[in-house]
């Protein structure tokens, strides 16, 4: 079974400038979540899609950030513009479905795209 | 506000000895935990969950220890082995509140030497 696909790998920028994030779900899954991973720190959500429609996208930054998902399927993340603490790993999940109480849904992760905002 | 704490950022044992991560939370509407483990230029991988109503879920080598009154929660692994070696990060959700959004841990450095 394919992964999560993200793309690309690595991106060095400079600050305000802008840049895009790709992803591609494991085929099936109805929710994806964009997080954010800055170095030391745990992984934090920006934004959570069940099927093409947003579900919880209140830690997204929503004045240099955006997002969207195509069909239900494929998302890009946006950054415009970029500023130097917008320097993460910036990490796709997917998953089934959205949990409920005593549920057990695992979320599987994409490598990441390494951002670096100079 | 860091709702889930890792207090030891790193944490290194021989190999054949237990390992014990810890994790600590404030928000007591969190009801359902989970570890990951990540390498390096990976992205992080699911280990094991325990939900609110249990205090211990074993699964193999991994066993999880939920102290509700403590608001703590440990992973121990038994025997440790080398590829054990990772970044381990706690999570927790409070389904009734926030759905399945995950508050992570900053994570621990897990080394295992042979």
């Amino acid at each position: 079974e394919a992964g999560v696909a993200q793309s690309p790998r690595y991106k060095i920028i400079e600050k305000r400038q802008s840049v895009a994030f790709w992803c591609n779900p494991i085929s099936g899954h109805a929710t994806l979540y964009w997080y954010q991973q800055i170095l030391g720190q745990g992984p934090k959500l920006l934004i959570q899609f069940q099927n093409n429609g947003v579900v919880d996208d209140s830690q997204l930054p929503k004045d240099r950030f955006s997002a969207e998902r195509l069909k239900g399927v494929d998302s890009t993340l946006k950054i415009q513009p970029a500023k130097l603490e917008d320097s993460a790993v910036y990490l796709c999940a997917s998953s089934l479905g959205v949990w409920g109480p005593g549920g057990n849904e695992k979320l599987f992760f994409g490598s990441g795209t390494q951002l670096s905002v100079l | 506000d860091q709702q889930v704490k890792q207090n030891s950022p790193s944490l290194s044992v021989q190999e054949g000895r237990i390992s014990i991560l810890n994790c600590d939370y404030t928000n007591s509407m969190f009801d359902y935990f989970l570890w990951y483990k990540k390498y390096p230029a990976e992205g992080p991988t699911f280990l094991i969950s325990i939900s609110s109503i249990k205090d211990k879920n074993e699964d193999g080598r991994f066993t999880v220890f939920l102290n509700k009154s403590a608001k703590h929660l440990s992973l121990h692994i038994v025997p440790s082995q080398p590829g054990d070696s990772a970044v381990y990060f706690c999570a927790a959700s409070a389904s009734e509140t926030s759905g399945s959004r995950l508050t992570f841990g900053e994570g621990t450095q897990l080394t295992v030497n042979p």
